[in-house]
């Protein structure tokens, strides 16, 4: 069965701390995607990767970055975490780019 | 506005009665997704429709898409309590972009 992961599913950090946020699948998938979701706002694309060592900016990418160093794993990094960065943050693969898309449970992450 | 816009913004209906949400976009696109999201959680796809298909079905589920008026609709038939959920449309743009779009999500509540 497939399966997307993701470190955290709740997470409590202080303004201006570095936060990393990873996500695993196991499908051995070429492609992988970080979303933040806001009410009213649906899914926006802040990341996504599609190889190893290889990443293209989405929709938001400002105050984030992104590391792949093997297949499976996606890190989402907030460099310096912000009030405005508190979201319900999503982590995707797919095989095949922009078809069916697999996601993790998500991460709630809240900035005092 | 978004492409992959939904409408409406949310439904209520009784156990047993049919739901119909719909989605429309502003670009060419090569496919439409319709995923499902239960509260707090990941998203779950649900059906893939090429620009070249006008209807699908997968179980209680019927997608159309009308390329003319770029938009498609999911109906959901037989309700069933367990059916609540946000529902998302996400297109695959005809414009060389890598990832899929989604809109904002209809959030269905079906009373039991």
């Amino acid at each position: 069965d497939v399966k997307v992961t993701q470190s955290s599913r709740y997470l409590v950090k202080r303004t201006g701390e570095k936060v990393f946020l990873e996500c695993v699948q196991d499908m051995d998938h070429e492609n992988m995607f970080w979303y933040r979701q806001d009410p009213g706002l649906g899914l926006r694309l802040i990341y996504f990767s599609y190889d190893v060592k290889m990443k293209e900016k989405g929709d938001i990418p400002e105050g984030y970055s992104v590391s792949r160093e093997k297949k499976e794993r996606f890190s989402l990094i907030l460099e310096s975490a912000s009030t405005n960065q508190t979201s319900m943050y999503l982590c995707a693969s797919s095989s095949i780019v922009r078809e069916t898309q697999y996601f993790g449970p998500g991460t709630r992450l809240l900035v005092l | 506005s978004q492409q992959g816009e939904e409408d409406p913004q949310a439904l209520s209906i009784q156990e047993g009665e049919n739901a119909t949400m719909n989605c429309s976009y502003k670009t060419s696109i090569n496919n439409l997704q319709w995923y499902r999201q239960n509260s707090g959680r990941g998203l779950v796809h649900l059906i893939l429709i090429r620009s070249n298909e006008r209807e699908k079905h997968s179980g209680r589920l019927r997608v159309t898409l009308d390329t003319s008026k770029k938009s498609s609709s999911l109906l959901i038939t037989a309700s069933r309590a367990a059916d609540t959920a946000s529902y998302f449309c996400a297109t695959d743009l005809d414009t060389g972009r890598r990832a899929l779009t989604f809109g904002s999500g209809t959030r269905l509540q079906v009373q039991p």
